[in-house]
């Protein structure tokens, strides 16, 4: 059971350029959710969704762009990269959301852009 | 400003002895509460999570306390282990919120053989 699997794992983009991280998860979750990681902070809400064809923005949306066409994919797009969207993303799933709800997430895309 | 704070970047542990990772809060409408876990190059694995109801919660050597009055609840383990080594994270949100947890930096726990 592969759980949640973000591709790729690794990417250097340069300043302008455009990308798509995607998700997919083989638990039949109604939530999903795409954050970032940066050095001396917490995980950050980028977007996140609760059921296919439903996106909304989370704390920090901005230079981002999301899809959940297909209830196990969701995607993040990057149109024009910048430097400041140098971060470790993560993607996680929940079957529902509140108190003890598990989010399981995905290993991480390390994204740096010059 | 940050809303949910891990004062400590990292803590060593003895084997065997007691870890307390502590975390401060300072909005007073956070009613639930979560801890993961994680190991470097994996993403957060859940631990364990407490609501505001209740002033402690326990699951097997991991035991979060929540001290209302203060804003600040703490993880336990005991005993502490080799594979506990780790980068802690508590994270707040809001019933019926816009499903947007709130996290805390992380602590880097060590535990020493």
């Amino acid at each position: 059971n592969a759980g949640v699997t973000q591709t790729p794992k690794f990417r250097v983009l340069k300043t302008g350029q455009s990308m798509t991280l995607l998700c997919a998860q083989d638990m039949n979750h109604e939530y999903m959710y795409w954050y970032r990681q940066d050095p001396g902070m917490g995980l950050r809400l980028i977007h996140y969704s609760v059921g296919e064809g439903t996106t909304a923005k989370g704390e920090v949306p901005d230079g981002y762009n999301v899809s959940r066409l297909k209830k196990q994919n969701f995607l993040l797009g990057l149109e024009s990269a910048a430097p400041s969207q140098t971060s470790v993303y993560f993607c996680a799933s929940s079957y529902l959301q509140g108190l003890g709800t598990e989010a399981f997430f995905g290993q991480g895309t390390r994204l740096t852009v010059v | 400003d940050q809303q949910v704070k891990q004062n400590s970047p990292s803590l060593s542990v003895q084997e065997g002895r007691i870890s307390i990772l502590n975390c401060d809060y300072t909005n007073s409408m956070f009613d639930y509460f979560l801890w993961y876990k994680k190991y470097p190059a994996e993403g957060p694995t859940f631990l364990i999570s407490i609501s505001s109801i209740k002033d402690k919660n326990e699951d097997g050597r991991f035991t979060v306390f929540l001290n209302k009055s203060a804003k600040h609840l703490s993880l336990h383990i005991v005993p502490s282990q080799p594979g506990d080594s780790a980068v802690y994270f508590c994270a707040a949100g809001i019933r019926g919120s816009n499903y947007q947890l709130i996290w805390g930096a992380g602590t880097k726990l060590i535990i020493k053989p």
